[in-house]
């Protein structure tokens, strides 16, 4: 079973790029994440996935500023021209045959 | 457009039972696999149950204690859970495909004498 591990804050300036990174557990390098965003009191919301390979797809209506990449067993998250709107935590998930998991989340903080 | 709608939360006695409901529209529900997802007040998310066809899965902290169905004619996806102690108690959302898609908005369960 995979394990995820993420940063458990990060911040930036408004108007500067971020790029918040998520990395799967050793020998689980092809796996597909998703990242999920989550503003204070408000349910999560699904911004991407990201493959092994780097290429990404996101869901409907997230901010062309919102990329992803990837690199070994390192799947990342970029936020380009960061708006206060995206002060929230952050948060990576994958599964395997039977199961589901999220890494511990990063805050991010835009100054 | 999809939309998830969570109930059946409230405030239960250790030991006890409740079920949860999560009614979907917007899509295909019987083509999608759907899980159960948890926080607890100040933490992060954790993946409580999930289902794909007939074929359940789940946390071992809720093995044996929770059960996840889904009436595909009544497009809803439910979560009967017994045995409940103070740490089941978080919001419960429901969320939809292997990626967490689409969520909804969260139903509280609080378990408290």
């Amino acid at each position: 079973q995979p394990v995820l591990t993420q940063s458990s804050s990060a911040s930036a300036s408004l108007g500067s790029s971020v790029k918040l990174t998520c990395t799967l557990s050793s020998g689980h390098n092809n796996y597909i994440i998703a990242w999920h965003q989550q503003l204070s009191g408000k349910a999560p919301r699904f911004l991407m996935k990201v493959e092994g390979s780097g290429r990404y797809n996101k869901g409907s209506g997230v901010p062309d500023r919102f990329s992803g990449s990837s690199f070994g067993v390192d799947r990342y998250l970029i936020i380009s021209n960061l708006q206060s709107e995206d002060e929230a935590d952050y948060y990576c998930e994958t599964w395997d045959s039977n199961s589901w998991v999220f890494g511990g989340g990063t805050r991010l903080t835009v100054l | 457009e999809v939309q998830l709608l969570e109930s059946g939360g409230g405030l239960v006695q250790p030991g006890g039972s409740l079920r949860l409901s999560c009614a979907v529209s917007g899509f295909t529900f019987s083509t999608y696999a759907m899980s159960w997802v948890r926080q607890a007040p100040g933490k992060g998310l954790e993946w409580v149950s999930g289902i794909s066809g007939s074929t359940t899965y789940y946390a071992d902290s809720v093995k044996g204690r929770f059960t996840i169905s889904r009436d595909n004619s009544m497009n809803t996806l439910y979560l009967q859970m017994n045995s409940l102690r103070a740490e089941d108690t978080a919001v419960y959302y429901c969320a939809r495909d292997r990626v967490f898609d689409s969520w909804g908005q969260g139903t509280l369960v609080s378990v408290s004498s």
